[in-house]
């Protein structure tokens, strides 16, 4: 059974930083892309970024490029994102998901509970 | 970048209607279009990809269809449990992009 368990969110203030993790089971990890979206209370699905099943290729929202990195570590079958310069508009409850297939397609057939950042004062 | 727009932003509907939801792409995406579903307080969940391809599952009253970058997702028999938000979302290339939602309700 696929299972991805966020982990990290906090309350941060401006200008803070933080890192999520996402630990994957069931599946074998390193052959798939992952992705964090998030979502702000009350708002639609905004995608932050991906990263391939090597780690080799990320991708990134304009809204986080240069603030926001993603990573995995493979061995430990673990997504990380790490975030710095928060704002209060990155507050969002940040889900991790995993492509549907092998390889590159980014469509997200699991999706873990989330976890919330809350950037604020 | 691609924008999807998604229309309508909230609907209400009566058990057993049929209610459609359309998502339009600024260009062309090769039919890489997906649907999810969100019922309050849960994860998204996909129901249709490849813009008619139902997910393993998936009840067959929902349905997908695609003329050139207009994408409409169906609901043939409207049922209680239907109550959501639902989202395109776009995936033949980076940027991810995902439509605004349409919340449904039952009236």
């Amino acid at each position: 059974e696929v299972q991805l368990l966020e982990s990290g969110g906090a309350l941060v203030q401006p200008g803070g930083s933080l890192g999520l993790s996402c630990a994957a089971s069931g599946f074998t990890f390193n052959t798939y892309a992952m992705t964090w979206v998030r979502q702000a209370p009350g708002k639609g699905l905004e995608w932050v970024g991906s990263i391939s099943g090597s780690g080799e290729r990320t991708y990134y929202a304009d809204s986080v490029k240069g603030r926001f990195t993603i990573s995995r570590d493979n061995s430990k079958n673990t997504l990380y994102l790490q975030m710095s310069s928060l704002r209060a508009g990155d507050t969002a409850v940040y889900y991790c998901a995993k492509d549907r297939r092998t390889g590159w397609e980014l469509l997200l057939n699991y999706w873990g509970q989330g976890t919330l950042v809350t950037v604020s004062s | 970048d691609t924008q999807m727009t998604q229309s309508p932003s909230s609907l209400s509907a009566s058990v057993g209607d049929r209610v459609t939801i359309t998502c339009r792409a600024s260009q062309g995406i090769n039919n890489y279009l997906a649907w999810y579903q969100q019922k309050p307080g849960r994860v998204p969940r996909l129901l249709i990809y490849n813009a008619s391809t139902v997910q393993s599952g998936v009840p067959s009253r929902f349905t997908g269809s695609a003329s050139g970058t207009e994408f409409t997702l169906s609901i043939s028999c409207l049922q209680p449990e239907d109550v959501a938000t639902y989202f395109c979302q776009k995936y033949n290339s980076a940027p991810l992009t995902f439509g605004g939602g349409t919340k449904v309700e039952i009236k």
